[in-house]
C-alpha cells in the first residue's frame, strides 16, 4: 500500500515562530503537493514539486516556502507563523506517467494552531 | 482556471438507500478525475480514479462515471450504510500538475 506520512497530527505554535511540516512518501512518486483545508474554502494548493529540488507555487504560496532535497520528502515551511495560518495541512503524492499524473494519495493531515 | 462544483453540499439518507453525488467542472480538457472520502479530522482516502479516456470505474458498492463533454461526473453509492457517512470530494487533473478540488458533499447515512 502507498503510504504518505506527515510528521505530526497536531501542532501548536506561537505567532512569529518558524514552523516545519514534514511529509514522506514510500512509493518513489515524482510529484508531491501541499494543500491547506479550511471550512467553507475547501482545499487550496500551496506548493507542489514534480522533481527533486524543483518547486512550483500554487494558489496561495504567500507566507510559505518548501524544500525537496530528496525524492521521498517534501517539507512545508512557515517562515513566521501567523494566526491566519491556523488550518489543516495535507500532503499528497502521485506518480508521473507519460506526462500525466496518476492517482494521488494523501497523508493523514496536520492540524496546526497558531496562538 | 478550472472550477469544480459539487452538489448537494450536504445529504442525509436512511440506511439502505442508493444515492448519487454530483460533480461538475468548467474545463473539459482534463486528464483524470478522482473521487475521495474524508472522515472528520482525517486525511483524504482515494476511492476511484477515472482516466479521461474512460467512462466509468467501479469498486465494490461504488461506481463513478465521467462525461467529459458535458463536464460532469457522478459517484453512485449502492445500498448505503452508516459507515459511508463522510465527506466526499471530487478533484480533477488538468494540464498542470495539481488537483483542483470541489468543496465536497457531506453525507450522513442514518440507521
Amino acid at each position: 500500500d502507498v503510504k504518505v506520512t506527515q510528521s505530526s497530527r497536531y501542532l501548536v505554535k506561537r505567532t512569529g515562530e518558524k514552523v516545519f511540516l514534514e511529509c514522506v512518501q514510500d512509493m518513489d512518486h515524482e510529484n508531491m503537493f501541499w494543500y491547506r483545508q479550511d471550512p467553507g474554502l475547501g482545499l487550496r494548493l500551496i506548493y507542489f514539486s514534480y522533481d527533486v529540488k524543483m518547486k512550483e507555487k500554487g494558489d496561495i504560496p504567500e507566507g510559505y516556502s518548501v524544500s525537496r532535497e530528496k525524492k521521498e520528502r517534501f517539507s512545508l515551511i512557515l517562515e513566521s507563523a501567523s494566526t491566519n495560518q491556523t488550518s489543516m495541512y495535507l500532503c499528497a503524492s502521485s506518480a508521473n506517467s507519460w506526462g500525466r499524473n496518476t492517482e494521488a494519495f494523501f497523508g493523514q493531515g496536520t492540524r496546526l494552531t497558531v496562538v | 482556471k478550472q472550477e469544480v462544483t459539487q452538489i448537494p453540499a450536504a445529504l442525509s439518507v436512511p440506511e439502505g438507500e442508493n444515492l448519487v453525488l454530483n460533480c461538475s467542472f468548467t474545463d473539459s480538457a482534463i486528464y483524470n478525475l478522482q473521487w475521495f472520502r474524508q472522515d472528520p479530522g482525517k486525511g483524504l482516502t482515494s476511492l476511484l480514479l477515472i482516466q479521461s479516456s474512460q467512462r466509468e470505474q467501479t469498486s465494490g458498492r461504488l461506481n463513478a462515471s465521467l462525461d467529459k463533454s458535458s463536464g460532469r461526473s457522478t459517484l453512485y453509492i449502492a445500498a448505503s450504510q452508516p459507515g459511508d457517512s463522510a465527506t466526499y470530494l471530487c478533484a480533477v487533473w488538468n494540464s498542470g500538475y495539481a488537483l483542483n478540488f470541489g468543496k465536497g458533499t457531506s453525507l450522513l447515512v442514518t440507521p
